[in-house]
Formats: structure tokens, C-alpha cells, sequence
């Protein structure tokens, strides 16, 4: 399985534009790349999830370069109610069953 | 997106007792389901992986004796910590998938906050 390095922590205000950036060097060709929002004491919460060049949707953008060797989660004038911690998962194609394996993730604090 | 439900949210129990918790999903069938569970301050920790009507994979650490685990239908599967002690004490999140089609989302419980006395 993929492992995954993400900032430790960030720190934004609010209105500013949050990019996180995941490491994924050892990526196989199938893997998907999905994040994921925590807040505390709550199940994570899918974000967003993509396989080459870019995805958005109504909350976020996803880049991920032609190496796949990396991507980075874009979030838009980011408010307090963005705090959290975000979590980057490679994870295989569907074939079998897929672990989910969380790395440590991004404490991101949004202030005002 | 769909739902995946645990219950109980949080529970106490005192030492040497056991506790179930239910992990549900309510508007699609979960062919995996899986357990995770989380100390303070600290990622999601991979307990185990169950498919409906397999005995469940435990990772490396994770005693099979202790949590036991039962993905006896579609959309249950039950963690029952036995003779539970408080470094048992942590918070607990299942999670779901409805397939193994490309891509599939895995959807997530609210978590169960387990403290034991």
C-alpha cells in the first residue's frame, strides 16, 4: 500500500485559499487518491477523489500532477467551520476488498 | 451520500465487561466493512477488515480474540470489546463500502466513544 506524507499542521485565515500537498512516491498504476475531513470526536468525511490532472467539486480541487507522484487539495476561502484535520488515502482499484489506511494527516486551523 | 450509523455513540462500562457496537448502513448494502480506532490527538488506526459472511482480517497487533467482529448481513457488522480495560478507552469508527466497482467510496459511522472504568 501507497504511504502517504502530509504537513503535520497549517495555519490560514479565514477567506484565504488552502492548498495541502500529499506525498505518494510509491503509487500504483490503479491507486486512487481520496481525501477525507475529520473534525473531532466525528467519522471522516469524504472530500474529494481523483486519479490524474484535476477534479473539483462544490467544496474543493484535487491536482494531481502527470507523475502522480504527489497531489494537492485546494480549498476555497477556507472559514472557521474548515478546521480540521485532512487526510490523504491511496488506495487500489476495486478487485478485492481495499484497506483504507490513514497517515496522520493535516491539522489545518482556519482563524479569523 | 449514504449513511452508515453506529450506536451507541459513546458508552461507559466498568472493567472486565464487554461492550457491542453496531455498525449499520442504511441505504446501501456494505460488502466491506471496516474498523478503525482512534486515541487522542492521533490518526485512524486500521483494526480489521470483515466481508459479509467471512471471518474478519485483522491487522498486524489487533487481538482477534479481544475484538471480536461479525459482518453478519449486508448492512450490520458488530465490534464487541471483550473483558474491556481502560486502555480499551479510545474512540471507535466504522466504515463502509457498498461495492468493488472502481473508485468505491467508503462511507463512514459518527464513531463510538468507548470509556471503561
Amino acid at each position: 500500500l501507497a504511504k502517504t506524507t502530509q504537513p503535520i499542521s497549517m495555519d490560514s485565515y479565514e477567506g484565504q485559499e488552502v492548498n495541502i500537498t500529499c506525498s505518494h512516491n510509491n503509487i500504483a498504476t490503479n491507486d486512487y487518491i481520496t481525501w477525507y475531513q475529520q473534525f473531532p470526536s466525528q467519522g471522516p468525511r469524504f472530500i474529494i477523489q481523483g486519479y490524474k490532472t484535476k477534479v473539483t467539486n462544490e467544496v474543493a480541487s484535487l491536482f494531481i500532477p502527470a507523475d502522480r507522484k504527489s497531489s494537492t487539495l485546494s480549498l476555497p476561502r477556507v472559514s472557521l467551520s474548515d478546521t480540521a484535520v485532512y487526510y490523504c488515502l491511496v488506495s487500489p482499484e476495486a478487485g478485492g476488498y481495499n484497506k483504507l489506511i490513514f497517515g496522520a494527516g493535516t491539522r489545518l486551523a482556519v482563524h479569523p | 451520500g449514504a449513511v452508515v450509523s453506529q450506536h451507541p455513540s459513546w458508552v461507559i462500562c466498568k472493567s472486565g465487561t464487554s461492550v457491542k457496537i453496531e455498525c449499520r448502513s442504511l441505504d446501501f448494502q456494505a460488502t466491506t466493512m471496516f474498523w478503525y480506532r482512534q486515541f487522542p490527538k492521533q490518526s485512524l488506526m486500521l483494526m480489521a477488515t470483515s466481508n459479509e459472511g467471512s471471518k474478519a482480517t485483522y491487522e498486524q497487533g489487533v487481538e482477534k480474540d479481544k475484538f471480536l467482529i461479525n459482518h453478519a448481513s449486508l448492512t450490520l457488522s458488530t465490534l464487541t470489546v471483550t473483558s474491556a480495560h481502560p486502555e480499551d478507552s479510545s474512540f471507535y469508527i466504522c466504515s463502509a463500502r457498498g461495492g468493488t466497482g472502481p473508485a468505491t467510496e467508503a462511507f463512514f459511522g459518527q464513531g463510538t466513544r468507548l470509556t471503561v472504568v
